[in-house]
């Protein structure tokens, strides 16, 4: 099955920064790559996903860059807000379209 | 349709008692998913349906956990003689292409004291 690292597991970054998480899968049939948000007591919410034919997509404050060949990809939030603090999860797919999730990155963004 | 409803929120049960949670999944999601999730850990994959054919089992589903799906709408997992390392959050999720992102409901907490 598919295996997926997740870095770092806590991030804190002062509001305004930049935020970078970063995830590694194993299966390089894996086709799709989503983004979660989860805050403290609620459900996982899809932010973002990137199909494995482009490299980049950018949804306003939020990008996702994926490197197939490094069979890596990562979530990057420019000028974080306080409403960003939340733990993020990345997820990549196996051939049932069941995902394995990252372990999670808590990003504490501070005013 | 508001999105993907999960029946109870919470349940505290004893264990060794058995207990079963409903999902109610987008009614035209064709896929349903159960995932469980542990404070810190991000969600494991335990099983999925597409319409009524339950299609994977992880290995993480033991023999007293069980799930339907009945007439490919509305699910249920049932867990047998319950223990306390079952105490998580269980999440149902769905969607309708694959691959494709995942709609998830509010999750039933479960604690087994």
């Amino acid at each position: 099955g598919e295996n997926v690292e997740q870095h770092p597991s806590t991030l804190s970054v002062q509001e305004g920064d930049s935020a970078v998480i970063k995830c590694t899968y194993s299966d390089s049939a894996s086709n799709y790559f989503p983004w979660y948000k989860q805050e403290l007591g609620k459900r996982p919410q899809l932010i973002i996903d990137i199909r494995s034919n482009v490299g980049e997509k950018k949804d306003q404050r939020i990008a996702v860059t994926l490197n197939k060949t490094a069979k890596h990809f990562s979530l990057h939030i420019t000028e974080t807000q306080p409403e960003d603090s939340a733990v993020y999860f990345c997820a990549a797919p196996n051939t049932g379209n069941q995902f394995y999730f990252g372990t999670g990155t808590s990003l504490t963004v501070i005013p | 349709d508001t999105g993907v409803s999960q029946d109870p929120r919470h349940k505290i049960t004893k264990r060794g008692q058995n207990v079963t949670f409903r999902c109610d999944p987008i009614s035209e999601h064709n896929r349903l998913y159960w995932y469980r999730q542990t404070l810190g850990q991000g969600p494991e994959f335990l099983t999925y349906f597409q319409n009524e054919a339950q299609l994977e089992k992880s290995r993480l589903l033991s023999d007293r956990f069980s799930a339907e799906r009945p007439k490919g709408s509305f699910s249920t997992l049932e867990i047998q003689r319950t223990e306390q390392g079952d105490s998580a959050m269980y999440l149902c999720a769905s969607s309708l292409v694959a691959p494709g992102g995942y709609t998830f409901g509010s999750g039933t907490r479960l604690t087994v004291v």
